[in-house]
């Protein structure tokens, strides 16, 4: 029943490497967004999806990279991880660019 | 641009005492504002909204918030604090791509 889930919940990888974070919603909203929560628990947003498209791309480097199979999912892969990409990530969605975001449980990303 | 600050980095209070938490924002438009709730370890759950209309919302968990135009604030209180209120909280404005305050982290002495 779970409303937006991530997988996985952690992720510990070495410098250099790839990996993605999957993200579902079944709420049937058409919206989806990745944040990023840094050491100091500051929320970014980085990317928004509204139906499939890409509608926000914050500056954020082109080593990540969203994918969006469909309205229901919105993956976040990242290449050539960095020391600095250890953060929590949190996925979202929304229905409509005004709709009221519902956030999932959070990644925790740790690069060694 | 939009921006939000949330001037207390941490606050304690005693358990039963009551609670006001800050946000200022800076919008170009009517804002939309949130406030956000973090437990140790979880995700962000919304305690409540504004949009528009009445100023004085009421949330989950017995919080309210009372917007402000003139002083462009959205500040978050509670009556009584319990000690299942302690988590961080998060004033975000905006809608597609919410900008975040930095968190306020509250602890609750009993």
């Amino acid at each position: 029943d779970t409303a937006v889930s991530q997988t996985p919940k952690y992720l510990v990888t070495q410098m250099g490497n790839d990996k993605s974070i999957k993200c579902e919603q079944n709420l049937g909203h058409d919206t989806m967004y990745w944040y990023k929560q840094d050491s100091k628990k500051f929320l970014k947003i980085m990317f928004s999806y509204n139906n499939k498209e890409l509608i926000i791309n914050e500056t954020v480097p082109n080593r990540f990279s969203p994918k969006s199979p469909d309205k229901a999912h919105l993956n976040l892969h990242i290449n050539s991880l960095e020391l600095g990409d250890s953060a929590v990530y949190f996925c979202a969605s929304s229905q409509g660019t005004s709709g009221e975001q519902f956030f999932g449980p959070g990644t925790r990303l740790t690069v060694l | 641009a939009q921006s939000v600050t949330q001037p207390d980095i941490h606050i304690t209070v005693s358990e039963g005492a009551s609670l006001e938490l800050r946000c200022n924002y800076s919008y170009g438009a009517t804002p939309y504002l949130f406030w956000y709730v973090q437990s140790p370890g979880q995700g962000l759950q919304l305690l409540l909204k504004y949009f528009s209309g009445d100023t004085l919302v009421q949330g989950i968990k017995g919080f309210e918030a009372e917007f402000k135009r003139s002083q462009s604030s959205f500040n978050l209180r509670k009556p009584s604090v319990h000690w299942s209120d302690a988590a961080e909280y998060f004033c975000a404005v905006g809608l597609q791509g919410m900008r975040f305050g930095a968190g306020t982290r509250l602890t609750v002495k009993p």
